[in-house]
């Protein structure tokens, strides 16, 4: 069975602050992608990321940056200089990849971020 | 236009009444799911379907059934509304091919507010 933990409930952070968010995952599947999904204050899921197991490559994107860690299982997302418009709740997902179980993603339970000017 | 569609976005009703939630999708992808979102918990999976003919029960599915029309609709029912009910409702598609680029990630509605009285 998959799962993952996203410890942090909610963070508050003040403007220009970075913030991290954790993700940790757990899986006996040596083959699976791992996912990031916004939702912001309107409720739309917005599709951040992909990592697959195979790419511990860390990424950034302008402002967003992520660590994938296999060793310890964790998948981290950290905004730079925070802004207004990153308040959202945040999603890490976990899709394994076998026949059956493609595209069942667990999801974690998610990390309110919110940003004050 | 949405590649993703819901219908209603928003409905309240009484227990005991019979539901339907609408999904229909333009993006061809032959696999499509329910999610139920309540806070603290992230989004669960309530079924899945791979293709017209196939349809899977997710970790949530006590109290729902769903109807694949066609490759593009996929319907989620409450037979008899009760309280605990009350959440928001993704429809989300995805596409298998890897092999063609693709991320593989979830393509989500906009979600289907449900209150049940």
């Amino acid at each position: 069975a998959q799962k993952v933990t996203q410890a942090q409930t909610e963070i508050s952070v003040v403007e220009k602050e970075d913030v991290t968010l954790d993700c940790v995952y757990e899986t006996r599947d040596t083959t699976y992608y791992l996912f990031w999904y916004k939702q912001p204050p309107s409720g739309e899921l917005v599709f951040l990321i992909r990592r697959n197991s195979f790419d511990e490559q860390n990424e950034i994107s302008g402002r967003y940056s992520w660590n994938f860690q296999k060793s310890t299982s964790s998948f981290n997302f950290t905004i730079t200089a925070s802004q207004v418009v990153d308040s959202a709740v945040y999603f890490c997902a976990l899709s394994v990849m076998t026949t059956d179980s493609w595209g069942k993603f667990q999801f974690g339970a998610g990390t309110q971020v919110v940003v004050t000017p | 236009d949405a590649d993703v569609t819901q219908t209603p976005r928003n409905r309240i009703t009484k227990t005991g009444k019979r539901i339907m939630l609408e999904c229909s999708q333009t993006k061809g992808h032959d696999r499509m799911y329910w999610y139920r979102q309540d806070p603290g918990l992230g989004l669960r999976l309530i079924y899945y379907s791979f293709d017209v003919k196939d349809i899977n029960k997710g970790e949530i599915s006590d109290g729902y059934s769903v109807s694949r029309q066609a490759q593009a609709k996929f319907s989620l029912s409450l037979e008899s509304a009760i309280p605990n009910q009350t959440a928001l409702y993704f429809c989300a598609t995805s596409d298998l091919k890897i092999r063609d680029g693709n991320t593989g990630e979830l393509f989500f509605g906009e979600g289907s507010r449900l209150t049940v009285l």
